[in-house]
């Protein structure tokens, strides 16, 4: 079955610890996002990256990091930088930057 | 700056209607629209999609219109099912600048028996 891993589902992080979210996809894409979306809001662009070992910036991409080490993996850390990271974390890729995006099922991270 | 916003933020409408949601996006470089759906809890789904070289596509249930002189987009769901409950966002593309999809806020359709 192709699709978009993520994982794990639900995620709790303690103060001044970093959390990585994991993304995998076995759809061949080129291209890999992750979105943040907060309760009753839309998907806010965290970082995206079109090719292997390049990545963009998104509009909130400050206490983030990521890296596209493989074509199959886009994984996201949440730094002690980020101050508010109780979110939903939505990954997704496309064949081209152009094109639609098929999304995982989301992890829901929240701080304990 | 760019954006793309929804006009109704919550839509109530009884089963076997048709539902109208609206879209207003701003930047006028965008040439390819989106319609998702997310239900609670789960990641959003691809309804439809149309590119700006067409005004009107199709799907099963599901129609997109795109108003590219008012920048305005539309999704109608045609006889509308308890199934179709769920937030419906629109998303835009812009070769120029990010070159990443920009999602609205969403609309939250209510499908009532």
């Amino acid at each position: 079955d192709g699709g978009i891993t993520q994982s794990p589902k639900y995620l709790f992080r303690k103060e001044g610890q970093n959390v990585t979210l994991s993304c995998e996809q076995n759809l061949n894409h080129d291209a890999m996002y992750w979105y943040r979306q907060d309760p009753g809001q839309g998907l806010r662009l965290i970082y995206y990256s079109q090719i292997v070992n390049d990545f963009q910036k998104g509009d909130i991409a400050e206490g983030y990091s990521v890296s596209r080490e493989k074509k199959e993996s886009f994984p996201l850390t949440v730094t002690s930088a980020q101050k508010n990271p109780t979110a939903f974390y939505l990954c997704a890729s496309s064949l081209e930057r152009n094109e639609k995006l098929f999304f995982g099922s989301g992890t829901q991270l929240s701080v304990l | 700056g760019e954006s793309v916003g929804l006009h109704l933020p919550t839509l109530s409408v009884q089963e076997g209607d048709n539902s109208i949601i609206n879209c207003a996006y701003s930047n006028s470089a965008s040439d390819y629209f989106i319609w998702y759906k997310q239900e609670s809890g789960k990641g959003p789904q691809f309804i439809i999609d149309i590119r700006s070289n067409m005004d009107k596509r199709q799907g099963q249930r599901v129609t997109v219109l795109l108003n590219k002189t008012v920048k305005h987009l539309s999704l109608q769901i045609a006889a509308t099912q308890p199934g179709d409950s769920a937030v419906y966002f629109c998303a835009e593309y812009s070769d120029t600048g990010r070159r990443a999809l920009t999602f609205g806020s969403g609309t939250r359709l209510q499908v009532q028996p």
